[in-house]
C-alpha cells in the first residue's frame, strides 16, 4: 500500500520561508506533486517532481529524494494569501491513474 | 474555457435518498476522477476513469456508482445515501502523459441527514 506523512500544521510570519516535508511509502514510484487549497476552496496543482532535485515556480519550489522517499515544498517571501492547506501526492507503479494524497499540511502566514 | 464544473454547488439529502453530482470538463482530458474530503483529512478517491465508456474503483467505491457514457462528463451516483456520506465530493480530470496534474472542480457539499 501507500502513505503519506506531513505536519499537520505550519506556522510562518509574512515575508519568512517556511518548508512543508512530505515522506512517502509506495511499491513503486511515479512522481510526487504537490498541490495547494484555500478553505472552501478546490485543490490547485502546484508542482511536480518525477526526478530528484529542486523544480522552482516563483516563490515556491519543490524538492525531490527518491532514496529517502522524502519531499518537501519550499515557499519563499510568504504573503497572507498563502495561509492554506499544501497536501503532497504520489502516483505509484501498481496504481498508476491513481494520485494517493497526504493529509495535509494547514499553512498560517501572520504579519 | 469554463474548466472543470460540478452540479449542484450544494444538497442536503435524507437518509435513504438517492442522488446524481454531474461534472463536466470542456479540456477534452481523457482522465476524470471522483474524490471526496472529510473535515481535516485529504482527498480519497471514489472512483476514476482512464477515458469513455471506461470506470474503476478507487480507494472509498462502496455506496457510490458512477458512469462515463461522453467524455466530456463523469457522473457519481449515490443509490441510497447514509449520513457517513456527508462531505464535500470534488471532480477532477487530468490529461494524457500530466496525470499527476489534476485540475479540479469547485466541488459538492453534500449533507445526509
Amino acid at each position: 500500500g501507500q502513505s503519506l506523512e506531513q505536519p499537520s500544521e505550519v506556522t510562518a510570519v509574512e515575508g519568512a520561508i517556511v518548508q512543508i516535508n512530505c515522506t512517502y511509502q509506495t511499491s513503486g514510484f511515479y512522481g510526487l506533486s504537490w498541490y495547494q487549497q484555500h478553505d472552501g476552496g478546490a485543490p490547485t496543482f502546484l508542482s511536480y517532481n518525477g526526478l530528484d532535485g529542486l523544480e522552482e515556480t516563483g516563490r515556491f519550489s519543490s524538492f525531490l529524494s527518491r532514496s529517502d522517499s522524502y519531499g518537501y515544498l519550499l515557499l519563499q517571501e510568504l504573503q497572507m494569501k498563502d495561509s492554506a492547506s499544501y497536501f503532497c501526492a504520489v502516483r505509484d507503479k501498481d496504481s498508476s491513474h491513481k494520485l494517493i494524497f497526504g493529509s495535509g499540511t494547514r499553512l498560517l502566514v501572520r504579519p | 474555457n469554463a474548466g472543470v464544473t460540478q452540479t449542484p454547488k450544494f444538497r442536503v439529502l435524507k437518509t435513504g435518498q438517492s442522488m446524481t453530482l454531474l461534472c463536466a470538463q470542456d479540456m477534452n482530458h481523457e482522465y476524470m476522477y471522483w474524490y471526496r474530503q472529510d473535515p481535516g483529512m485529504g482527498l480519497r478517491l471514489i472512483h476514476y476513469s482512464v477515458g469513455e465508456g471506461t470506470t474503476a474503483k478507487g480507494e472509498v467505491p462502496d455506496g457510490y456508482n458512477v458512469s462515463r457514457l461522453k467524455k466530456q462528463n463523469f457522473l457519481l451516483g449515490l443509490e441510497s445515501a447514509a449520513p457517513s456520506q456527508t462531505s464535500v465530493y470534488f471532480c477532477a480530470s487530468s490529461p494524457t502523459g500530466r496525470r499527476n496534474e489534476q485540475f479540479f472542480g469547485p466541488g459538492t457539499r453534500l449533507t445526509v441527514l
